[in-house]
């Protein structure tokens, strides 16, 4: 059980285009979902938390109206760059949780802006 | 600002050899310690979760302990094998019920058989 999963994988998009990532939980309802962004060889960096159904809450640093978060579900939540540009570059993983302390991670999402 | 630390960056050895992963953390009030694994390219898995009560955790070849005052965590894995290579994580929640989890940069592990 406890399995989240991220659609799309992979995606290369031109460098001003929109992209969207979604984070799903497959086998639980996440009251809240996080999604995080990771540069080689760098950890993990919160961006933003998202509670179903309420605004996202964004880390320090981190433009809220590049990085366009909807929970609109307990089982989705979305994340759209905007006008990305090559160093948006990166991989993205969402987690979820339904019960504090565990969080699910899904498999993440490698973005290439070119 | 909580910062965790993890040391080595990389580390390789020899298949079989029992090997110790540091972590490191400035602030002390937290509210757990989470160790995990990420495959290259793929997402996390959870591998050993310490409350901050308690000691120590094991799973079956992996031992992870937690010395909250000094601030600092080990994960020890046990006669290691090629299939334990992967980049090990180590992250920590701040007390106070919030669920952000601070995470380290990880160190690679490569089993060499």
């Amino acid at each position: 059980g406890a399995v989240v999963s991220q659609h799309p994988s992979w995606v290369i998009c031109k460098s001003g285009t929109s992209v969207k990532i979604e984070c799903r939980s497959l086998d639980f309802q996440a009251t809240t979902m996080f999604w995080y962004r990771q540069f080689p060889k760098q950890s993990l960096m919160l961006m933003a938390t998202s509670n179903e159904g309420s605004k996202a809450t964004y880390e320090q640093g981190v433009e809220k109206d590049k990085f366009l978060i909807n929970h609109a579900s307990l089982t989705l939540s979305t994340l759209t760059v905007t006008s990305a540009h090559p160093e948006d570059s990166s991989f993205y993983i969402c987690s979820a949780t339904d019960l504090p302390p565990e969080q699910y991670f899904g498999p993440g999402t490698r973005l290439t802006v070119t | 600002k909580q910062e965790v630390t993890q040391i080595p960056a990389a580390l390789s050895v020899p298949e079989g050899e029992n090997l110790v992963l540091n972590c490191s953390f400035t602030d002390s009030a937290i509210y757990n310690l989470q160790w995990f694994r990420q495959d290259p390219g793929k997402g996390l898995t959870s591998l050993l979760l310490i409350q901050s009560s308690q000691r120590e955790q094991t799973s079956g070849r992996l031992n992870a302990s937690l010395d909250k005052s000094s601030g600092r965590s080990t994960l020890y894995i046990a006669a290691s094998q090629p299939g334990d290579s992967a980049t090990y994580l180590c992250a920590v929640r701040a007390q106070g019920g919030s669920e952000k989890l601070v995470f380290g940069k990880g160190t690679k592990l490569t089993v060499n058989p």
